[in-house]
């Protein structure tokens, strides 16, 4: 069965340093997604994403964040100056289409830990 | 990928029993819910969804119901399972949007 798969799975980083976080969507969907976790808390909508630009994003989405498809099978997320606040599970997911109705595939997450 | 939460609400059931686990949504607009699962080290999986014109919809072993005058969403789990033990989240969507708002979670422990 087709997944979302994201690297790493858990990455350490100091404060003020840039992490990418990796994600493989499903071959066939075009709508990509971000979401966020912090330890005890609701899951949180960061973006999404469709033919390449950003389709809508969140509050907490601001200029540290950016999103990129470098190629035909990943979608990145860059954090440009950690802070000890971005410490989070982050997942992605991915849709076949935006419509409502449409699963959202969550991959398992990269666990971000900014010391 | 869990969400391990000092605060979250849970449920305690005896394997073999119904359970059910309630949510409140904050849109009066969101017209699109869904149940997701979130078992430990995973990301949150879809269980069931049911549209605002809906009030009930039925899949395998699991019952969503729907409230929209209370705005109040529930989940049953028929004959529970160890299985079935995880975190749960309700979601909603209002048509305008892409993005998935979800509810604090519901911790399920199944005892054998």
């Amino acid at each position: 069965e087709p997944e979302v798969t994201q690297t790493p799975s858990h990455q350490v980083t100091q404060m003020g340093q840039e992490v990418i976080l990796r994600c493989v969507p499903i071959s066939n969907h075009l709508y990509f997604y971000w979401y966020r976790q912090i330890l005890g808390q609701k899951v949180e909508f960061l973006v999404s994403f469709y033919n390449n630009e950003i389709s809508e994003k969140s509050e907490i989405f601001d200029d540290q964040f950016s999103v990129e498809r470098p190629d035909g099978s990943n979608f990145t997320l860059k954090i440009r100056s950690t802070k000890l606040e971005d410490s989070a599970m982050y997942f992605c997911a991915s849709s076949e289409t935006g419509t409502t109705g449409n699963e959202q595939f969550f991959g398992p997450g990269t666990r971000l830990t900014v010391l | 990928g869990e969400s391990v939460g000092l605060h979250l609400p849970t449920l305690s059931v005896q394997e073999g029993d119904n359970s059910i686990i309630n949510c409140a949504y904050s849109n009066s607009a969101s017209d699109y819910f869904i149940w997701y699962k979130q078992e430990s080290g995973k990301g949150p999986q879809f269980i069931i969804d049911i549209r605002s014109n809906m009030d009930k919809r039925q899949g395998q072993r699991v019952t969503v119901l729907l409230n929209k005058t209370v705005k109040h969403l529930s989940l049953q789990i028929a004959a529970t399972q160890p299985g079935d033990s995880a975190v749960y989240f309700c979601a909603e969507t209002a048509d305008s949007s892409y993005k998935l708002i979800f509810g604090s979670g519901t911790r399920l422990l199944v005892r054998p």
